[in-house]
């Protein structure tokens, strides 16, 4: 049972202009979501994070934005740039024990295109 | 600079071989994780530790056994291989409220 969903496995986009990745959840006891992003032959990298009381976070070129009465994150990159071509997964985190289990979609390939 | 480093970054065993995946962290995190990575399926949980000796498992524990015995070291072992367990593994680290830190991975390849 996916909890959390990357619908779109790939995506392309103009460099300069806005990629949006969006992410679906489906577990309302999750509190706090991450995205990451990963090139071949690599582990995956942290890229911007939001907790669940939040709305929006912005880090430079990267925005996400949580809905959680829709149970959809979105990131977006603002300017797209050749070098943001990647897998990026969107990720959501609950406590387990003193710990926590992290939740990863599927997946979304971006292509900038120069 | 973080750090989580993997024994090896590609395997080849054969079906019916054990096999050891080793993960060490320099970082001093209580988590440690095994992930697995397949196309089309994402990054699946195999198991996971919040402290020395501990364990949970995760989504896909079957096949696969996992040892820590000290807080820095966590391994994978897949008692004995099969080719369904092809695929790139990955190992990571975090704290208890924060994200994760991810190794290089290791692509092994059941023959």
């Amino acid at each position: 049972d996916q909890q959390v969903k990357q619908n779109s496995p790939s995506l392309s986009v103009q460099e300069g202009r806005i990629s949006i990745l969006n992410c679906d959840y489906t577990n309302s006891m999750f509190d706090y979501f991450l995205w990451y992003k990963k090139y071949p032959a690599e582990g995956p990298t942290f890229l911007i994070s939001i907790s669940s009381i939040k709305d929006k976070n912005e880090d430079g070129r990267f925005t996400v934005f949580l809905n959680k009465s829709a149970k959809h994150l979105s990131l977006h990159i603002v300017p797209s740039q050749p070098g943001d071509s990647a897998v990026y997964f969107c990720a959501a985190t609950k406590r387990k024990g003193t710990g926590n289990q992290f939740y990863f979609g599927t997946g979304t390939s971006l292509t900038v295109i120069p | 600079d973080v750090k989580v480093t993997q024994s090896s970054r590609y395997l080849v065993k054969r079906t019916g071989e054990k096999v050891f995946l080793e993960c060490v962290q320099d970082m001093d995190h209580e988590n440690m994780f095994w992930y697995r990575q397949d196309p089309g399926l994402g990054l699946r949980l195999i198991y996971f530790s919040y402290d020395v000796k501990m364990k949970e498992k995760g989504d896909i524990p079957e096949g696969y056994s996992v040892s820590r015995e000290k807080k820095e070291r966590f391994s994978l072992i897949l008692e004995s291989a099969s080719t369904n367990q092809t695929s790139m593994y990955l190992c990571a680290s975090s704290t208890p409220l924060f994200e994760q830190f991810f190794g290089p991975g290791t692509r092994l390849t059941v023959l």
